[in-house]
């Protein structure tokens, strides 16, 4: 296993709720990015962070915001939620981009979000 | 069309064959490869990773990359039954190397 964690694993929220989900970054990575996995599909991008500023951004609506705090966790909120939020949210933690490398991701196990 | 498209499976093998999964990918942007291991319910574990075309070995894993065509491979040999879970493609382009674009997943069973 990689060294990133993430809390909760496992929450259920009823449609219009805030949730906020956490991740520690593996020892020596000091970027994070955060997916979305929906059921039977791969993870899609939402957003990176590095250096306590978002470095990247997929396809997601203004809803999905995110923090990066000095010691390199992080946190990802979603506002509103909605039926289609219910889904696997994976961390993945890198090397700084500035040291090359950071293509390669360590995943942390996910937090399974369910919205009813 | 989606930019990285996996063969879905799911894949039924019995143990000691070669398992073969493939993905296509349209954008020609794309220079880092990589696959993924996912057991159920867990995050995704890096299996391989490459940035040239051809062959890369490690273990019974074999990783094949055509630029020209932009297709990638990833063949087990000797597969047991540790092996079952779900193999995702992903590859990234070195001007969006922070995002990690994948394949939907395939689902590899070994039977004993």
């Amino acid at each position: 296993e990689t060294g990133v964690t993430q809390s909760p694993t496992h929450l259920i929220k009823t449609r219009g709720q805030q949730v906020t989900l956490r991740c520690s970054s593996q020892s020596g990575h000091n970027t994070v990015s955060w997916y979305q996995q929906a059921l039977g599909q791969g993870p899609q991008f939402i957003f990176q962070y590095y250096r306590e500023e978002e470095n990247g951004r997929g396809n997601f609506p203004p809803r999905f915001s995110g923090l990066q705090f000095p010691n390199y966790s992080s946190e990802l909120n979603v506002n509103a939620l909605e039926l289609d939020d219910s889904a696997l949210y994976l961390c993945a933690s890198s090397l700084d981009p500035l040291a090359g490398g950071q293509e390669t991701q360590d995943f942390g196990p996910g937090s399974r979000r369910q919205v009813l | 069309q989606k930019e990285v498209e996996q063969d879905p499976g799911p894949l039924s093998v019995p143990e000691g064959a070669i398992v073969s999964l493939n993905c296509t990918y349209s954008n020609s942007a794309f220079q880092y490869f990589m696959w993924y291991r996912q057991y159920s319910r867990k995050g995704p574990e890096l299996l391989m990773y490459t940035y040239s075309s051809g062959n890369k070995e490690d273990g019974r894993f074999t990783a094949q990359v055509d630029k020209s065509s932009k297709y990638i491979s990833l063949f087990i040999r000797d597969s047991q039954p540790s092996d079952s879970a779900t193999y995702l493609c992903a590859m990234t382009d070195p001007t969006h190397d922070y995002k990690l674009s994948f394949g939907a997943g395939t689902t590899v069973t070994v039977r004993a």
